[in-house]
Parts: C-alpha cells; structure tokens; sequence
C-alpha cells in the first residue's frame, strides 16, 4: 500500500484565494483525521471522520474552514478566503477502525498564504 | 481544560546512550497515550502506545512509562542510533478517537 497520499506536497498562494488540500487514505481504512501543525500550537485535530461521516469538528478554527469525505478514498481540506495565519502544514492521517488509534500520516501539505 | 505538554524542548545525547523523554499530561480520564516520532519533512509515524490500564510497556529499543499519579508519561530510547534523530510527540487518546498532542521534543544524537 502507498500509505496515506496528500495533494499538494507544496502550495502557495495569495491572501483571499481559495485553497483545497486533498486526502486520500489507506484503502480499507474507516477514519479519516485532519491536522495542522504550526511551531506555535503544535499538531491540533481540526476534524475527523467515520464512515466518511463527520465526528468531530470541534477543531476546525473557523466558517474559513471546511472539510469533506464524499467517499471512503477521498477527503478534501477547504480554506475559502485564506489568509496569512493559515500558513502551516497540514496532515492528513487513516486509521483502520474508530478504536485503532495507530493512525498512519500522509506526508503533509506545506501551505504558504502571503 | 485538557493540555498534553512536555517538559524539555530539545534533548542532546550521544550515541549509544540511552534516551529519556518526558511528557505531562492533565486528563486523567485519557483512554491511552501514544509515542510518535516525526523526521523532517515527514508525517508522524507511531511508535509505541499503552493503555491507562498499564504502567510499562517495552517494544523494540523503546519503553513507555506510565505513571497515572503525577500524570506522567516517558519513553525510553536505548543504544541511540543516528536515525533517532527526530522529534518526538506524546498524543492523548481521549473519548473515541480524540488524539491530543504535546508540543514535541528534538532528539539530537550527537556521533
């Protein structure tokens, strides 16, 4: 298996545009998680799935932000406008079933708005 | 309010020695607590968890501690290898899938 796959490695773009963070997980896996890691706070949750359903959203900062799994190999990140305090570099991770916590990361989206 | 935290930023030893970071939590109703370490430029990648049920637990190299009185967490690296280098995070399972992190510790192995 590729492991957990994230598109793009590297974005960069300007405040006020709209940016999609795309995820696609380990086959076969049931959760689906959305973090971002900034040096200052660290890796925060800001969503995650089941069954490509939400769970928890309670992390998402704000209506900028929006997630979704329309399938159960598919996730998108929304950032709708963006601004500067969103550059950070944000992960998407899989795990096999809403108890197993070994969650397997992707190699992260580096996003930088200037 | 619930805070995973650890107690050094950065950690230097030499190679071969062993290493020993550490990790506070404050929910003390966490189901578990897991290890991971992250290289540069890449994902987490997990590396050893335990469960609030245990207080040791030994893998490959690596012991997790867990001491629920203080709210403690350590993991021990033996015989550091250059590929130890990494830095290195606490995460506290809580509810159904929750996992918080700690801020992270770097790992230095100095040759």
């Amino acid at each position: 298996d590729a492991g957990v796959i994230q598109s793009p490695r590297h974005e960069v773009t300007e405040m006020g545009q709209e940016v999609t963070l795309r995820c696609k997980p380990i086959s076969g896996h049931n959760s689906l998680f959305w973090y971002r890691q900034t040096m200052m706070r660290g890796l925060e949750l800001l969503i995650y799935f089941n069954n490509n359903v939400p769970i928890d959203d309670s992390g998402m900062p704000e209506d900028r932000f929006s997630a979704k799994m329309p399938n159960a190999s598919f996730s998108t990140l929304k950032i709708q406008p963006s601004e500067p305090r969103d550059s950070a570099v944000y992960f998407c991770a899989s795990s096999l079933t809403i108890k197993n916590t070994e969650a397997f990361f992707g190699q992260g989206t580096r996003l930088t708005v200037v | 309010g619930e805070s995973v935290g650890l107690h050094l930023p950065t950690l230097s030893v030499q190679e071969g020695d062993n290493s020993i970071i550490n990790c506070a939590y404050s929910n003390s109703a966490s189901d578990y607590f897991i290890w991971y370490k992250q290289e540069s430029g890449k994902g987490p990648q997990f590396i050893i968890d335990i469960r609030s049920n245990m207080d040791k637990r030994q893998g490959q190299r690596v012991t997790v501690l867990l001491n629920k009185t203080v709210k403690h967490l350590s993991l021990q690296i033996a015989a550091t290898q250059p590929g130890d280098s990494a830095v290195y995070f606490c995460a506290e399972v809580q509810g159904a899938q929750k996992l918080v992190f700690g801020q992270g510790t770097r790992l230095t192995i100095n040759p």
